[in-house]
């Protein structure tokens, strides 16, 4: 069994410059998550797909950024035009799609962007 | 107000030592409650997961969720070494979207 996977790891920019990240979720679960995390921080949520539908964008999601998950399984979140303070570590979760397992969230290990 | 509240003061105990987490939270829709345990530059673990009041045990983790004072715990017991993370909290309402609303995190160390 592998468990919700993220790349790159690191990813280090110039202001300005695009950035994609990917997720690859647990197999079954059709639930994917993703959210930010700064310094001392707690995650907040940004968006969320159910198999290939994006249902809902927290208001953190500006218009630089976008989201897809084509076919419902890997996801990948967009960033145009980075500025310093898109620097964080970007968390994708996923989640059974019914049930009392939807609840029960499984991060990836995160892709940690620095924006210089 | 924030949605969750947890004192993000770093936590030092000596080994063997019980650690003491807590959360408290405004909005009453919340029905899930989860700790989720984050080494440095790695990403949340879920540690315990938990529906509406109650306790909830796991080897030396206990859960507790009292929804009348919207306040949850944590119980870690026979603290190791290996339990030093940061210590995340999070809860849900149910049906919708199941966004996690996360609190601060509580840094803990725990010392041989």
């Amino acid at each position: 069994d592998t468990g919700v996977s993220q790349n790159p790891r690191h990813k280090i920019t110039k202001r300005g410059q695009n950035v994609t990240f990917r997720c690859d979720p647990i197999s079954e679960h059709n639930r994917l998550y993703w959210y930010r995390q700064t310094l001392g921080q707690g995650p907040e949520f940004l968006t969320y797909f159910q198999n290939e539908a994006q249902l809902e964008k927290s208001r953190l999601l500006s218009d630089r950024f976008s989201a897809e998950r084509p076919k419902g399984s890997f996801s990948t979140l967009e960033i145009q035009r980075t500025e310093q303070g898109d620097s964080a570590m970007y968390l994708c979760a996923s989640s059974l799609g019914s049930g009392g397992g939807s609840y029960e969230q499984y991060f990836g290990p995160g892709t940690r962007l620095t924006v210089t | 107000q924030k949605e969750v509240e947890q004192d993000p003061g770093p936590l030092s105990v000596p080994e063997g030592a019980i650690v003491s987490l807590n959360c408290t939270y405004s909005n009453s829709a919340f029905q899930y409650f989860m700790w989720y345990r984050q080494y440095s530059r790695k990403g949340p673990e879920l540690l315990m997961y938990t529906y509406s009041s109650g306790n909830k045990e796991d080897g030396r983790f206990t859960a507790q969720v009292d929804k009348s004072s919207k306040y949850i715990s944590l119980f870690i017991r026979d603290s190791q070494p290996s339990d030093s993370a940061t210590y995340l909290c999070a809860m849900t309402e149910p049906h919708g979207n199941n966004r996690l609303a996360f609190g601060k995190g509580n840094q803990v160390v725990v010392i041989p």
